[in-house]
């Protein structure tokens, strides 16, 4: 059964430091991705990476993925309070038709950047 | 611009009631999802969907069901309602490939 861990499940910052989010997965993927949601708001894609060494980058934040240590990281640069959020990753969902779409979540990572 | 829309919004009803909530896309994809979302659970599928007349199972199905119709649409059903399906309903939808899923607002469900 496919699992994803998110670490930390919540995190303090103070603006303009940096730190990572780490997402874990437990089966083989060669796909990942990363989703925002702001309080009592919908999920919003930030990321899709689709390969061995893949990486993103969309101002502050920064998304790797290394598939053969099933490993995604989302780095955050300098952060701002605009950047409080909760961020989860997914992964293609295994035995219930991943390689058609479905996604396992992670428990999120609640973000808080305080001034 | 296509959207994903569900409705209602926010809903309060009695256990062992029927509920129905809905979702509808101009997206026109293929895929539908349905997930619930619950602190310290983050998101579990609950049903899933690859086009018209195909539904599928997922993670946390039990006492849900969906039907679809046509492309748009993929209505989410509680049969008898329980205060353990109170959550935040998340619906979404995706075209083939490795393209993210869209979602929708969500619906606040409150089961007394």
């Amino acid at each position: 059964e496919l699992k994803v861990e998110q670490n930390p499940l919540f995190l303090s910052m103070q603006e303009g430091k940096n730190y990572t989010i780490y997402c874990n997965y437990s089966t083989t993927s060669d796909r990942l991705y990363w989703y925002r949601q702001d309080p009592g708001k919908s999920l919003e894609s930030l990321f899709v990476l689709l390969s061995n060494g893949a990486v993103k980058q969309e101002g502050r934040l920064m998304a790797s993925l290394d598939t053969k240590a099933r490993l995604s990281t989302l780095h955050i640069t300098a952060a701002v309070h605009d950047l409080s959020a909760t961020y989860f990753c997914a992964v293609p969902g295994g035995n219930y038709g991943g390689s058609q779409g479905n996604l396992i979540f992670g428990k999120g990572t609640k973000l808080s950047v305080k001034p | 611009d296509a959207e994903i829309t569900q409705s209602p919004r926010h809903k309060i009803t009695e256990t062992g009631r029927q509920v129905t909530l809905a979702c509808h896309q101009t997206w026109n994809h293929n895929n539908m999802f349905w997930y619930r979302q619950d602190l310290g659970h983050g998101l579990r599928l609950i049903h899933y969907s690859y086009g018209v007349q195909d539904t599928n199972k997922g993670e946390v199905s039990d006492g849900y069901s969906v039907s679809r119709s046509n492309t748009e649409d993929l209505p989410l059903t509680l049969e008898s309602a329980a205060s353990s399906q109170t959550s935040v309903y998340f619906c979404a939808s995706s075209a083939w490939g490795n393209q993210p899923q869209h979602f929708g607002d969500g619906t606040r469900l409150s089961i007394l």
